[in-house]
């Protein structure tokens, strides 16, 4: 399994500004993702936050909006900009150690937009 | 389009008998299952996962049946406790592109009553 931590667990924030939320992993993992579960849905894949390189998006989802960073193996962040209250959520940081295996999840931080 | 479907939002089961949770989906491509569950304020936590060339994998309590032909699979575990009340997530993985991105049902939120 991994260790996964993530930061903050919840906020409120006000329309217009934006979030950033950490995930850090106990150990190098090759591939982390980002997923969003809105109210009453599914997790949805929002990006693969890649290691020195861009994030690849799933559709809908935007650099803009939703940028990333991955430094390192261990750390990734997601800010959520500009944001509106269809941007309450939770969100979580996912990691995969090998291929077609399960993914392991942080805790989530559940995002309030007012 | 939802790929993965969980049509019960909710099951309420008596404590020592079978929870028996479904899923279906619609992409032939994906080949590879995995059961989540999640309990409030926590991120999913993997339970079990089946290949696409089994049709069956059981681990303790847990039984993950799959059927191909009609795109089901179903999550058995017996005998029920209380501490499996949860929101338990299907998901599947695509056999093409990116392997580990998963795509998840809506969710079965479980209750387990003495």
């Amino acid at each position: 399994s991994a260790v996964i931590s993530q930061k903050p667990s919840r906020d409120i924030c006000q329309r217009g500004t934006s979030l950033t939320i950490q995930c850090q992993v106990d150990s190098q993992v090759t591939m982390m993702f980002w997923y969003r579960q809105q109210p009453g849905q599914s997790l949805t894949l929002i990006a693969t936050a890649n290691q020195g390189s861009e994030a690849t998006y799933e559709s809908g989802f935007v650099i803009d909006k939703f940028p990333i960073s991955r430094p390192n193996l261990t750390f990734s962040t997601l800010t959520v900009s500009n944001m509106s209250p269809e941007d309450s959520s939770i969100y979580l940081c996912s990691v995969v150690r090998r291929m077609n295996t399960e993914a392991f999840f942080g805790q989530g931080t559940r995002l309030t937009v007012v | 389009d939802q790929q993965v479907k969980q049509n019960s939002p909710s099951l309420s089961v008596q404590e020592g008998r079978i929870s028996i949770l479904n899923c279906d989906y619609t992409n032939s491509m994906f080949d590879y299952f995995l059961w989540y569950k999640k309990y409030p304020a926590e991120g999913p936590t993997f339970l079990i996962s089946i290949s696409s060339i089994k049709d069956k994998n059981e681990d303790g309590r847990f039984t993950v049946f799959l059927n191909k032909s009609a795109k089901h699979l179903s999550l058995h575990i017996v005998p029920s406790q209380p501490g499996d009340s949860a929101v338990y997530f299907c998901a599947a993985i695509l056999s093409t592109g990116t392997a580990s991105k998963l795509t998840f049902g809506t969710g079965t939120r479980l209750q387990v009553t003495l």
